[in-house]
């Protein structure tokens, strides 16, 4: 069972423009959500994470939005660039710092 | 920050034997690691969590037995693949938190090719 959803499965953009990907969680235990970047076989990179405690955080271009309501969060890219080219994964961890990936994002930036 | 090494980077073994894969902690100690698998173009599914000094927690459908992890140290996780077969091959990469709940890195990931 996937525990968290992703989408989209593949997103292109053009240099410049917001890349928006969501994520959307049922287990209301989890308690960290961090957002992955990740090259073809290296392995993932943390970009940026929020705790349920706050509603939007932002790092440079990188910002996420939580909805605990909805249980959705999203991560934004903004002014993104070819070299932001990657697959995404969001994720939610429980505090027994299990962590449970959605499914990726492959994101194209066209220059 | 925080580092988490893993070697090899990449193995081809032949069908029915087994492989160990090793992940370390460089710059912190963690009583607890985990394993990922990741099949190509997809996500990483946790198979266990690998705790120092005790036996490790296996994730509902991983194989025990086939997937043997060793938390000798506080630095030092190992997973090892046993009786290989080719659909064993995969992505392994593991994780640590360097400072309890929250903040994971990840090693950089073990190519494993089982001819």
């Amino acid at each position: 069972q996937q525990q968290v959803k992703q989408s989209p499965q593949s997103l292109i953009v053009q240099k410049g423009g917001i890349s928006i990907i969501n994520c959307a969680y049922e287990n209301t235990a989890f308690d960290y959500f961090p957002w992955y970047q990740q090259f073809p076989g290296k392995g993932p990179a943390l970009l940026i994470a929020i705790r349920p405690d706050v509603s939007e955080k932002k790092e440079g271009r990188f910002t996420i939005s939580f909805n605990k309501s909805a249980k959705q969060f999203s991560l934004h890219i903004m002014d993104s660039q070819p070299g932001d080219s990657a697959t995404y994964f969001c994720a939610a961890a429980n505090t027994g710092n299990q962590f449970y990936f959605g499914t990726g994002t492959s994101l194209t930036v066209i220059p | 920050g925080a580092v988490v090494s893993q070697h090899p980077s990449w193995v081809i073994c032949k069908s029915g034997t087994s492989v160990k894969i090793e992940c370390r902690s460089l710059d912190f100690q963690a009583t607890t690691m985990f394993w990922y698998r990741q099949f190509p173009k997809q996500s990483l599914m946790l198979m266990a969590t690998s705790n120092e000094g005790s036996k490790a927690t296996y994730e509902q459908g991983v194989e025990k037995d086939k997937f043997l992890i060793n938390h000798a140290s506080l630095t030092l996780s190992t997973l090892t693949v046993t009786s290989a077969h080719p659909e064993d091959s995969s992505f392994y990469i593991c994780s640590a938190p360097p400072t309890g709940f929250g903040e994971q890195y990840f090693g950089p990931g073990t190519r494993l090719t089982v001819t």
